[in-house]
């Protein structure tokens, strides 16, 4: 059974920061990983999507990157703003069953 | 630009009640799913359409039952509500592109379901 594990659970960090979130995944077969960001009360957005083909994928000042023999992938945000404040999710597809997900980093931008 | 819409965005039950949660997208995707949010869990999928007429379960379906109404509607149905069903419930849709991989996924803003 394919586990999703994201590290840390809570992050805090002054405006301005570089920060990395992680997300790890038990089984390497997947066909592509998807990193959501989502506000309180809301739904979730999605923000990335890697193929299991690809190394990474840029929107703005996200990168995503994605080891998939090493099961890991991991969000990099460049220049940190408040606005940045909500969960960070990272799921990964296998197939018909659609996705498995992480419980999510907490992330938390100081102004 | 509605997306994914569900209705009601938040509901109170007591124990041995029934409801539906209804959700319905514009976007002409084929595949629709539900999820449920606990803390410190994730997401984790109920049920899921892959297209109009077909349902399959997914990792917790016991205590739900679902419908797929015509190809923009997919409703999820407690039954007998029990407290461990208290959640928020997630709706979402997706479209398989030339990969056949269905990606990506887009959310409705959830139904925030309390049983008492």
């Amino acid at each position: 059974k394919q586990e999703v594990t994201q590290i840390p659970a809570a992050l805090s960090v002054p405006e301005g920061e570089n920060l990395v979130l992680n997300c790890s995944f038990t089984d390497s077969a997947i066909y592509n990983l998807q990193w959501f960001r989502q506000d309180p009360g809301k739904g979730l957005t999605s923000l990335l999507l890697i193929q299991s083909s690809q190394r990474e994928q840029t929107s703005g000042r996200l990168n995503a990157s994605l080891d998939k023999s090493s099961g890991r992938s991991t969000l990099y945000i460049a220049a940190s703003q408040p606005g940045d404040s909500a969960t960070y999710l990272c799921a990964v597809y296998m197939g018909r069953r659609a996705l498995t997900f992480g419980s999510g980093t907490r992330l938390q931008v100081q102004p | 630009n509605a997306g994914v819409t569900q209705t009601p965005k938040f509901q109170v039950l007591k124990t041995g009640q029934s409801m539906t949660l209804q959700c319905a997208q514009d976007m002409n995707h084929n595949s629709m799913y539900w999820y449920r949010q606990d803390p410190g869990m994730g997401l984790r999928l109920i049920y899921y359409s892959a297209s109009e007429g077909t349902t399959d379960k997914g990792e917790v379906p016991n205590g739900y039952n679902v419908s797929r109404l015509n190809k923009r509607e997919f409703s999820l149905r407690l039954e007998s509500a029990a407290p461990s069903q208290t959640s928020v419930y997630f709706c979402a849709s997706s479209e398989k592109r030339g990969t056949g991989y269905d990606q990506p996924q887009h959310f409705g803003d959830g139904t925030r379901l309390s049983i008492l």
